[in-house]
């Protein structure tokens, strides 16, 4: 079966801390790719990042980065330096093949 | 270049009503997406195009739902009869190459059936 699991419903951080958010996922798929988006509270969904599961090298973007350990099924978040900004809805997901199976998000506020 | 646009963006019906949503991907993107999220739960994928063909509807929940993308260009969903549980915000992706790049949501249709 493949899942996505997002344990964290809810943050609520100070601007300026990090924020981790987490990821797990499940499949049985030696290739697949992983995801995150992010929803503001316009409601559209904002690409964040791609990863191939042969890739396991971290990213860094800015204030973002990602860290994806195959060995724990595990694709998590962090936000260096919050901003008010940030603060929305994220969401991990994963795809063998082309539809996404997302996690249930994780809404993020970050307080001034 | 225009985004993915959804038409309507809000849409209220009665249950037993049929509605139908539009999609226009991104021009020149051959892979387009339907997702759903119902009040609470995660989105969820009904289908996907390549071009005209279905290449997975596996998410489709049953046959009141119909989609269809004459041309390879827009789609449209058709939900007939809707009924209450259908209730929710129907997004749609589209996506250039495969289906593991990366898709471009539209701003949703939110559908509420009464």
């Amino acid at each position: 079966a493949q899942k996505v699991t997002q344990a964290q419903t809810e943050i609520s951080v100070v601007e300026k801390e990090d924020v981790t958010l987490d990821c797990v996922y499940e499949t049985r798929d030696t290739t697949y790719y992983l995801f995150w988006y992010k929803q503001p509270p316009s409601g559209e969904l904002v690409f964040l990042i791609r990863r191939n599961s042969f890739d396991e090298q971290n990213e860094i973007s800015g204030r973002y980065s990602w860290n994806f350990q195959k060995s724990t099924s595990s694709f998590n978040f962090t936000i260096t330096a919050s901003q008010v900004v940030d603060s929305a809805v994220y969401f991990c997901a994963l795809t063998p093949r082309g539809g996404l199976i997302f996690g249930t998000g994780t809404r993020l506020q970050v307080f001034p | 270049e225009a985004g993915v646009t959804q038409f309507p963006s809000h849409s209220v019906i009665e249950k037993g009503q049929t509605v139908t949503l539009r999609c226009d991907p991104i021009s020149g993107h051959d892979n387009l997406y339907w997702y759903r999220r119902v009040m609470g739960k995660e989105i969820k994928f009904l289908l996907h195009f390549v071009k005209e063909s279905k290449q997975d509807e596996s998410g489709m929940p049953n046959n009141r739902f119909l989609a269809e993308r004459t041309g390879g260009t827009y789609s449209t969903l058709k939900v007939q009869p809707a009924e209450l549980e259908d209730s929710g915000v129907y997004f749609c992706a589209s996506s250039q190459v495969s289906g593991y790049n990366e898709q471009f949501f539209g701003p949703g249709t939110r559908l509420t059936v009464l």
